[in-house]
């Protein structure tokens, strides 16, 4: 297993409602990636953070935002909570451009 | 941005057999191409990457090769197992940012 750990597991939220999701890099590693993924699809790219600066962003709304703090770990905002943003969210930890690695994920439900 | 489609969506094979899944990409930038296998469940694992420079890679019973000119990779399990049943996933980036996955393969390896 890897050295990302992600809380928490598993959130139950209600339209409308604003979530913050967090994730731990793995020791050494700057760089911080977050993804959602639906059932059944591949995970899809919303933001990366480097040395605390957002780095690239995916067609997400605004209202998925980010932070990194100076130990690297990192994260994710996401307001006024819509049913379709029911996935799991995955932050992949990496040093630079080298290969990221995945934390657990953290299943959100959005009634 | 890139657009990255993968082929089958699912694989069945028996046990021994040779597996292969192809993806194409779109972007004539992108140079990072990794493969994850996730588990139900679970997080998706790196089993193998490549890079723009090299035009095949090996790693025991894995394999990834690259043809640029075409912006497609593959990868081949060979001598397959039970527990290579999974969902495999293949993705492009330029360095390593914004990186895009393909809807994915469920591969089967029956005993």
């Amino acid at each position: 297993e890897t050295g990302v750990t992600q809380s928490p597991t598993h959130l139950i939220k209600t339209r409308g409602q604003q979530v913050t999701l967090r994730c731990s890099s793995q020791s050494g590693h700057n760089t911080v990636s977050w993804y959602q993924q639906a059932l059944g699809q591949g995970p899809q790219f919303i933001f990366q953070y480097y040395r605390e600066e957002e780095n690239g962003r995916g067609n997400f709304p605004p209202r998925f935002s980010g932070l990194q703090f100076p130990n690297y770990s990192s994260e994710l905002n996401v307001n006024a909570l819509e049913l379709d943003d029911s996935a799991l969210y995955l932050c992949a930890s990496s040093f630079g451009t080298d290969t990221q690695y995945f934390g657990p994920g953290t299943r959100l439900t959005v009634l | 941005g890139e657009n990255v489609e993968q082929h089958p969506s699912t694989l069945s094979v028996q046990e021994g057999d040779s597996a292969v899944i192809k993806c194409t990409y779109s972007d004539s930038a992108s140079n990072y191409f990794p493969w994850y296998k996730q588990e139900l469940g679970k997080r998706p694992q790196l089993i193998i990457d490549i890079r723009s420079n090299v035009g095949e890679k090996k790693d025991q019973r894995i394999a990834v090769t690259l043809n640029k000119t075409a912006k497609h990779f593959s990868l081949h399990i060979t001598e397959t197992q039970p527990e290579d049943s999974a969902v495999y996933f293949c993705a492009a980036s330029d360095n390593n940012n914004d990186m895009r996955f393909g809807a994915g393969t469920r591969l089967t390896v029956k005993p």
